[in-house]
């Protein structure tokens, strides 16, 4: 089954650009998602990605997919104090429920 | 169009004990997830119910059972408590099955701790 990997902390400065990267073991996973989890919160659907996809852009959201490696980040651009919270990374493939990381904690200072 | 639904928001149990949670899904959503949140594991998928039927179960001992209701409402049970059941149980809803969309969509999660 699927397998997903990210570090898990990141701290940027406010008006910077944040990367949150996320390994996936599975190839055959068909869409790849980022959620964010505010304190307190439950987790928000941020943007998602078919396997397809080499990049998909929303706003100040840009998710890459390097399908060859694995390899899927979340690149937020001006990162803002609201911005803090933990992101997760999750796949989906086959008849298995979606499976997450264990969330990138992401810090933001003013 | 009301959220995810989920109660209590908060409790407190002792070892042994047995805790019922409770989740409304959004209106229309057939699907309901649960999953099982701790600082060292991460998210950890419970089970899905759809239209009152178990489609998946995580590996997660007998203690943890869940069901829904025709309304689409959704229990899950923990019996016989452990310290390590201390965590946030969140529950999801989505249109389609859990294991056709990762668009899902989440309730604030009821926190359970176990003294």
């Amino acid at each position: 089954g699927e397998d997903v990997e990210q570090s898990l902390f990141l701290s940027v400065r406010e008006g910077d650009s944040s990367v949150i990267n996320c390994t996936y073991t599975d190839s055959s996973s068909t869409y790849l998602y980022w959620y964010k989890q505010e304190p307190g919160a439950g987790l928000q659907l941020l943007t998602y990605i078919f396997s397809n996809m080499d990049m998909k852009q929303d706003q100040r959201l840009t998710v890459l997919l390097n399908k060859k490696d694995k390899h899927l980040s979340l690149r937020i651009a001006d990162t803002q104090t609201g911005d803090s919270a933990i992101y997760f990374c999750a796949g989906i493939s086959g008849n298995t429920p979606l499976v997450f990381g264990k969330g990138t904690r992401l810090s933001v200072i003013a | 169009k009301a959220g995810v639904t989920q109660t209590p928001r908060y409790l407190i149990k002792t070892r042994g004990q047995q805790v019922t949670l409770s989740c409304s899904p959004i209106s229309g959503h057939r699907s309901v997830s649960w999953y099982q949140q701790t600082p060292g594991q991460g998210l950890q998928f419970l089970f899905e119910y759809f239209s009152e039927t178990q489609r998946n179960k995580g590996n997660f001992p007998g203690r943890f059972s869940g069901r829904q209701f025709s309304n689409s409402r959704s229990e899950m049970n923990v019996s016989t408590l452990e310290l390590g059941d201390s965590a946030l149980y969140l529950c999801a809803s989505s249109l389609r099955p859990a294991t056709n969309t990762g668009e899902l969509f989440f309730g604030e999660g009821s926190r359970l701790t176990v003294l």
